[in-house]
């Protein structure tokens, strides 16, 4: 099967700016999840979506960082407007369960 | 504090050596995830431990999850340069069917050839 695709790979912006990650999950994963690294930091959730419904959104840093799931499908994770703080490597994970967790690549965002 | 806490941050062998790498919390681990991170790519799954005292093996990599389900070790023996890379413990410290993983800093494994 497909793994978890997550895009861009990379993404460099100004501060100010908004960008906008995706990730496709693999077909079928009901759960999807996005998690963040920030630079000597680990990796911390961000929030978990069941099909199209936020199920926890506890980890979101603020009201800059916007998360949607149209039609239980793929992911978008938008940051308006990037602060420097930002910057890191955010990565997607799709599950069908509670123990069956795929992560993407990341996609590595640098806010300059 | 850190919540998990991994060590050491950082592992060079020569290849053919063993090593180990240590997963601590003072709290419940409910569910225990080794990873395995290289550059550019994503965490990929390495094994998965819930109950205490449970060991798992695949090749030559082997993770175990302590009685009281507080300490997880991997032990890679007679290592060798595709080991190499960062390796990270996750857990699920809430329990209940939580799905949100807590991760440790990971451990940048060098094999020397």
């Amino acid at each position: 099967e497909a793994g978890v695709t997550q895009f861009p790979s990379h993404s460099v912006i100004e501060k100010g700016q908004t960008v906008t990650l995706r990730c496709d999950p693999i077909s079928g994963h009901d759960n999807l999840y996005w998690y963040r690294r920030v630079m000597g930091k680990e990796i911390k959730f961000l929030l978990h979506f069941v099909k199209e419904s936020k199920q926890d959104e506890s980890g979101m840093p603020n009201n800059r960082f916007l998360a949607e799931r149209t039609g239980g499908t793929y992911s978008t994770l938008k940051v308006q407007p990037a602060e420097l703080e930002d910057s890191g490597v955010y990565f997607c994970a799709s599950s069908r369960n509670t123990y069956g967790y795929t992560f993407g690549s990341g996609t590595r965002l640098t806010v300059v | 504090s850190q919540e998990l806490e991994q060590s050491p941050q950082s592992l060079i062998v020569q290849e053919g050596k063993n090593l180990t790498i240590n997963c601590t919390s003072s709290k419940t681990l409910y569910g225990l995830y080794w990873y395995k991170q290289k550059y550019g790519e994503g965490l990929i799954f390495l094994m998965m431990l819930q109950k205490g005292g449970e060991e798992k093996s695949h090749e030559k990599i082997t993770a175990k999850l302590d009685e009281k389900k507080q300490q997880s070790s991997l032990h890679i023996t007679a290592s060798q340069p595709s080991h190499a890379g960062i390796y990270l413990c996750g857990a699920d410290m809430r329990g209940a069917g939580s799905y949100q993983l807590t991760f440790g800093k990971g451990t940048k494994l060098s094999v020397i050839p």
